[in-house]
């Protein structure tokens, strides 16, 4: 079965400092992969997805297939990037996303 | 363009009732998925709906069904509730395509049962 795990439920950081968000996930095939951020008050969004190679709003992740992860980064954090991060997968022909159980963002001054 | 819409947006059913949670899909996606994300926990998949038929199931129980209309809005249907069933019911609608990716999530109803 699938199955995505983000080993970290908080992270703290401060404004400034560099950010990696870790995901880690169990497929034999070709995943795809993504990320999405919910920010207070507001609705699950897609951050970013691994196909498109996109750097949004300062992020990105790199499907490392020997590893089987798929962390996120951010050289400098910033106050408006706390939130909750949601790794989650999917597979050709497959109808679901998988998330992980998701990461608290916070980011202090 | 609007985005997803549920309703309602807080319900309270006790133990044994039944529950229908409504969902209208964005303009332009013809897909439907619903799913649900018990508190600290990743939301899980529980079906999606392409073109009014069901088109893919996680785990989850018959007592839970769905249905999509041909505007492409969407019903979920739980019945015989349980304290477990608890949880923020996330609908998202999407283009229809390999994989399911690229997701419109609406805010979500949060249910409880007591």
């Amino acid at each position: 079965a699938q199955r995505v795990t983000q080993p970290e439920k908080l992270l703290s950081v401060f404004k400034g400092a560099p950010v990696e968000l870790k995901c880690n996930y169990s497929y034999s095939g070709s995943p795809e992969l993504f990320w999405y951020v919910q920010y207070s008050r507001q609705r699950l969004q897609l951050l970013l997805r691994h196909i498109s190679r996109e750097s949004i709003k300062g992020f990105t992740a790199d499907l490392n297939k020997g590893e089987t992860s798929f962390h996120l980064k951010k050289p400098f954090a910033q106050e408006e990037d706390s939130a909750m991060y949601y790794c989650a997968l999917t597979f050709q022909g497959a109808q679901k996303l998988v998330f992980g159980q998701g990461t608290r963002l916070t980011i202090n001054p | 363009e609007t985005g997803v819409t549920q309703s309602p947006t807080h319900l309270i059913k006790t133990r044994g009732q039944q529950v229908t949670l409504r969902c209208s899909s964005q303009s332009g996606h013809n897909t439907v998925s619903w799913y649900q994300q018990a508190l600290g926990q990743g939301p899980q998949f529980i079906f999606q709906y392409y073109r009014e038929e069901e088109n893919g199931r996680g785990n989850f129980p018959p007592r839970f069904s769905g249905l999509q209309f041909p505007n492409y809005s969407s019903e979920l249907n739980v019945n015989a509730l349980e304290l477990d069933d608890s949880a923020l019911y996330l609908c998202a609608s999407s283009l229809p395509g390999p994989g399911a990716g690229g997701y419109t999530f609406g805010s979500g109803t949060r249910l409880t049962v007591v």
